[in-house]
C-alpha cells in the first residue's frame, strides 16, 4: 500500500468545483505535486509546490495544503480534465519519493 | 524545448533483463536528477528509482532493490535503467522523468516537471 492515500474515484458535474486530496505523513514536511494522465499519455505535471502551475496549465487548476493533506482543486471542470490524477511526494523516510495510488475523476 | 526521448518497446522472456534509454537535449544534462517510473496495464504509477547524472548515484525503491541498476552517460545525456530476473509483474510502460526540487516556507518540495513518452515492456513466455 502507498503511503500517499487518495480516493479512488471521484466524480463533478461540468463547470462544478471538485476537491481531490492526498494525505500521509510526509505532507507535514513536504509539498505534493500532482499529476494528470489521460489513457494512452504519459503523465503531465499540473502543480508543484505551494501552489505553482507549469506553463499551459489553465488557472482552474489550483493545488493546497494542511497537515497531512494536500488538495488539488479544479473550479469549474471541463470534459477535458476527466482523468487520472496522482499526487507524489517523499515517502515517510523523507528520502525517497512516492505516489498515491490516484484518483479517476469523472465529469458528468 | 527540453525533451526526453525513451527507446523503442521491448519483449522479453521471465528471468532476462532489459535495459531502457533516456536521451535528454534541451538542458544541462548534469544539473537535473532523473527518476524512473513505471506504470502496469491499469494500475497506477509506481517510483522506482532516481540517478544524479553529475556523480550517478542513485536511490532505489526498496520494492526493486538487488533488481534494478539505473546508469548515465554524460558524453550522450542518456540516463539507463536496467531490470533483472524480470517477471510477468515488470511488464509495463517505464517512463523517465527529470527532477526539480526547492524549498519554500519551511518545506521542501520536489516535482517532475518533464516525461518521457514512456517504454514498453512486455515481459512473456
Amino acid at each position: 500500500s502507498s503511503e500517499l492515500t487518495q480516493d479512488p474515484a471521484v466524480s463533478v458535474a461540468l463547470g462544478q468545483t471538485v476537491r481531490i486530496t492526498c494525505q500521509g505523513d510526509s505532507l507535514r514536511s513536504y509539498y505534493a505535486s500532482w499529476y494528470q494522465q489521460k489513457p494512452g499519455q504519459a503523465p503531465v505535471l499540473v502543480i508543484y509546490g505551494k501552489n505553482n502551475r507549469p506553463s499551459g496549465i489553465p488557472d482552474r487548476f489550483s493545488g493546497s495544503s494542511s497537515g497531512n493533506t494536500a488538495s488539488l482543486t479544479i473550479t469549474g471542470a471541463q470534459a477535458e480534465d476527466e482523468a487520472d490524477y496522482y499526487c507524489n511526494s517523499r515517502d515517510s523516510s523523507g528520502n525517497l519519493q512516492v505516489f498515491g495510488g490516484g484518483t479517476k475523476l469523472t465529469v458528468l | 524545448q527540453v525533451q526526453l526521448v525513451q527507446s523503442g518497446a521491448e519483449v522479453k522472456k521471465p528471468g532476462a533483463s532489459v535495459k531502457v534509454s533516456c536521451k535528454a537535449s534541451g538542458y544541462t544534462f548534469t544539473s537535473y536528477y532523473m527518476h524512473w517510473v513505471r506504470q502496469a496495464p491499469g494500475q497506477g504509477l509506481e517510483w522506482m528509482g532516481i540517478i544524479n547524472p553529475s556523480g550517478g548515484s542513485t536511490s532505489y525503491a526498496q520494492k526493486f532493490q538487488g533488481r534494478v541498476t539505473m546508469t548515465r552517460d554524460t558524453s550522450t545525456s542518456t540516463v539507463y535503467m536496467e531490470l533483472s530476473s524480470l517477471r510477468s509483474e515488470d511488464t509495463a510502460v517505464y517512463y523517465c522523468a527529470r527532477d526539480v526540487r526547492g524549498y519554500y516556507l519551511n518545506y521542501y518540495y520536489y516535482y517532475m516537471d518533464v516525461w518521457g513518452k514512456g517504454t514498453t515492456v512486455t515481459v512473456s513466455s
